[in-house]
Parts: structure tokens; sequence; C-alpha cells
């Protein structure tokens, strides 16, 4: 089954302790994306990959990091999570930039 | 102006009803539209994609206007199942060296008995 898996579904932390988030997708594609989506701000978009080794930031970068050294993984990186990065987190993949985009199951984050 | 917009609702209408949803967007460029529906704290799934010459999927019709850079959707016969938030994406045309999909906040609908 095409599918794109993010773990875990749900966390809560606290402020300074580093955190990653895992993704992978089973379709091959080679565009992977993270975004963040906030009641009223819809989904934005925080890093996001071309392939292996080709990352960049997308509208609001500021406080996470990411890599891609296979092609199937994109995880996410908060290495000092503060409170205003409690949120709900997608990740996502599609063949190409803007082609349609298939969606992981959310990571809840809170950070106290 | 927000490259993507949409009317946040909520949509209350009764079971059959039928709702028309409307979304504008900025970029003249852009060619790729789509639909996706989100339920409640789960992932945004692909409703349909938007086609120039408009399209329908059962109760669900959408429809793009280019010169007014619009999209819509009607859903008729409305069920309860069809509580969702919908939301608009377009692309955005080459910015920044690339052609990414931009998403709007999205419309809630609540269908009730």
């Amino acid at each position: 089954e095409a599918q794109v898996t993010q773990n875990p579904r749900y966390l809560i932390t606290v402020t300074g302790k580093k955190l990653t988030v895992t993704c992978s997708q089973n379709m091959n594609h080679e565009y992977m994306s993270w975004y963040r989506q906030d009641p009223g701000l819809g989904l934005r978009q925080i890093y996001y990959s071309m392939n292996v080794e080709v990352t960049d930031k997308g509208d609001v970068p500021e406080g996470y990091k990411v890599s891609r050294k296979e092609k199937r993984n994109f995880p996410l990186i908060l290495e000092s999570p503060s409170p205003n990065q409690t949120s709900l987190y997608f990740c996502a993949s599609s063949l190409a930039t803007y082609t349609e985009a298939f969606f992981g199951q959310g990571t809840r984050l809170t950070v106290v | 102006r927000k490259e993507v917009e949409q009317d946040p609702g909520p949509f209350n209408v009764p079971e059959g009803a039928t709702v028309a949803f409307n979304c504008t967007y900025s970029n003249s460029a852009s060619q790729s539209f789509f639909w996706y529906r989100q339920d409640c704290r789960k992932e945004p799934k692909l409703l349909m994609s938007v086609y120039s010459s408009g399209n329908e999927d059962g109760r669900f019709t959408a429809q793009l206007n280019r010169a007014s850079q619009y999209i819509s959707l009607l859903i008729r016969d409305s069920k309860l199942s069809d509580s969702a938030t919908y939301l608009c994406v377009v692309n955005g045309g080459f910015s920044g060296g690339y052609n990414k999909l931009i998403f709007g906040a999205g419309t809630r609908l609540a269908v009730h008995p």
C-alpha cells in the first residue's frame, strides 16, 4: 500500500530537549516536505527536499532542521524545542513539487 | 493579499443540501489546482483535481475560472459524512526557484441531520 508514515503520532516534551520526528514514504517520490498546521493559519511549509542530499528552507524554517540521506526518509529535527513549536506536523511526498501531495498521519507535538 | 484565499466558514447545512465553496488565487501562472479534504486532526487527502474544463466525481463538481482566478467546489445531496474541512490547493508558480503547492486555510463544512 502506498503510504507516508510518520512517527510518533503524539509527543509531549519539555523546552530544550532535542527530538526527531521520522517520515518515510514507499512511493519512490523525489520530493518531500514538512508542514506545520496551526488554527487559522493553514499548512505552512517548514522545509522541503527535491532529492537525496538536496534540502531547502520553506516559509517557516526557524528552529527546525532536516536531512535526506535516503530517498524514502526525511526526518524533522528540533534541536531545542520551544513552546511556540507546539503544533500539528505533517510530512508529505509527491512525484513533483506541483503534483498531488500524499500526507503522513500527522504528529501532534506539545512543548511545555 | 494571501496567495490562496478561502471563506473559513463554517458552513452549517442540513443533510441533502447543496453547498458551494469558492477559492481565489493570486498567481495567474498557476497550472495545478486541487481540492483536499481534511477530517478533524487528520491528514489532508486529495478529494479531486480541478481541470480547465471542469470535472465531476459523483456528488462533487469542481470548476476553474482562470479569468477571475478562482476555483469552486459544489457538493450536492450533502451527507453527514461530508462534514470536514475542505482545502483549496494551487501551485504557486516558480517562486524561489521551484514550483510548489500553496494551501488555503480551509473551509469548514458541518452537515446536520
